[in-house]
């Protein structure tokens, strides 16, 4: 039972174009949710975080959007470098202290020059 | 480097050893976590410290599994009697406790594991 998914796996973007990437959840207690980027041989790195307070956050060329009604957000990112090509994760916590996050599986994006 | 540092970086051993991770994580932080990664899934929770108390331990974390944190500073992860199913990529992160309204987690590189 994935209480977090991502429902594409994969994702190619041109450079300086958007990347969109989803995450749904179903867990209606869900309150915090960040994205993580993981490049190879590393460990998860945060990018971005939003509290269900909000349905908007913003962050240089990265931008979280949420939708607690339909259980969904998004991470835009523009415009989309080379450099972004990474795996991303989407986390949900539920409780104010972010004390256990559930992970979806993933997004692998290949920004193409 | 003050990011949170894990140790060995990769283990090989063969199924029935008993193996330890150690995690050390950013000096300030008094919350330690240990997450499980398998191939194409996000990070699953395995447990969690906050200073020395572990607060919570995952459905995951069968009785072969034992985490400590003696001091409040790093962190062992046990596994024993190893078995190809632990096989996995094992991640520790560290987060502050100041109320500082932001809860991300800073994650180590993981140690990675692979069962013969």
């Amino acid at each position: 039972d994935q209480q977090v998914k991502q429902n594409s796996p994969s994702l190619s973007v041109q450079e300086g174009r958007i990347s969109i990437l989803n995450c749904d959840y179903t867990n209606s207690m869900f309150d915090y949710f960040l994205w993580y980027k993981k490049y190879p041989a590393e460990g998860p790195t945060f990018l971005i975080s939003i509290s269900s307070i909000k349905d908007k956050n913003e962050d240089g060329r990265f931008t979280v959007f949420l939708n607690k009604s339909a259980k969904h957000l998004s991470l835009h990112i523009v415009p989309s470098q080379p450099g972004d090509s990474a795996v991303y994760f989407c986390a949900a916590s539920v409780d104010n202290y972010g004390q256990n996050f559930v992970f979806g599986p993933g997004t692998r994006l290949s920004v193409l020059p | 480097d003050t990011g949170v540092s894990q140790d060995p970086r990769h283990k090989i051993t063969k199924r029935g050893q008993n193996v330890t991770f150690r995690c050390d994580p950013i000096s300030e932080h008094n919350r330690l976590y240990w997450y499980r990664q398998t191939l194409g899934q996000g990070p699953e929770f395995l447990t969690y410290f906050q200073n020395e108390a572990q607060l919570e331990k995952s459905r995951l974390l069968s009785d072969r599994f034992s985490a400590e944190r003696p001091k409040g500073s790093f962190s062992t992860l046990e596994i024993q009697r190893t078995e190809q199913g632990d096989s996995a990529m094992y991640l520790c992160a560290s987060r502050s406790g100041a109320a500082s309204g932001s809860y991300e987690q800073y994650f180590g590189p993981g140690t990675r594991l692979t069962v013969t």
